[in-house]
């Protein structure tokens, strides 16, 4: 495997259903990111992890809950969604450098999900 | 994060240049600017990304202007698969948001056979 990977690509869920997203890394890169990109909406990012730290939530529901247990490795748990919770979820990685800089974002192909 | 403000869609024949222009004139003499692009049903892919002069890679050029209040993308010949909605980003890396990418709406690129 090359790049960013994530499964499932496509999930049905209904509101009640616990699921979970997972992505992994095979850049050797220390930041994982969660975006969510809705129908007609621009790309809103949700979790920024660097060292497997969270630094970044960005006003997301308890609903999803992120895991980042390695740097290799990112999920999304999700529990009790909503129907307006179906989107795309992307997942990103990137190299952070001593100054905090990072420039290229390589993302996965996303995951498809739909909240019945 | 500065804000950039870009067409809604352009359209170009392959085989032709194309010119994806974007504003940022709240730009600070650190921001970097970059460039992604989302093909239909796929994830973004980065592009390019500069700072103060101009910039060439495989996939692209990017054009600064002197002020850098304003950038170019340029696809030297474009291909039907470079059709794809089109990103000018400059990413806040301060505090601890580190990389933090904010996504506007982009410049839909339609391009004709």
């Amino acid at each position: 495997e090359t790049g960013v990977t994530q499964t499932p690509r496509h999930l049905v869920m209904g509101m009640t259903n616990k699921k979970s997203l997972k992505c992994e890394q095979h850049l050797g890169h220390n930041a994982m990111y969660w975006y969510k990109q809705s129908a007609k909406k621009p790309l809103e990012l949700m979790f920024v992890y660097n060292f497997k730290e969270q630094t970044e939530n960005n006003s997301v529901p308890s609903r999803f809950s992120p895991e980042c247990p390695n740097s290799s490795h990112l999920f999304l748990h999700l529990h009790t969604l909503q129907p307006e919770d179906s989107a795309l979820y992307l997942c990103a990685s990137s190299q952070v450098f001593w100054d905090r800089t990072t420039y290229e974002q390589y993302f996965g192909p996303g995951t498809r999900l739909t909240v019945t | 994060d500065a804000k950039t403000t870009q067409p809604n869609s352009m359209e170009s024949n392959e085989e032709e240049p194309v010119h994806l222009p974007c504003n940022h004139s709240t730009i600070s003499g650190t921001d970097y600017i970059h460039w992604y692009r989302q093909l239909p049903s796929q994830g973004p892919e980065y592009v390019i990304h500069g700072l103060t002069s101009n910039v060439n890679n495989r996939m692209a050029s990017l054009a600064i202007a002197e002020d850098r209040k304003s950038s170019t993308l340029i696809l030297h010949r474009a291909t039907l698969r470079d059709a794809a909605v089109y990103y000018c980003i400059l990413p806040n890396a301060g505090g601890t948001s580190y990389g933090k990418l904010t996504f506007g709406q982009g410049t839909i690129l339609t391009v004709h056979p």
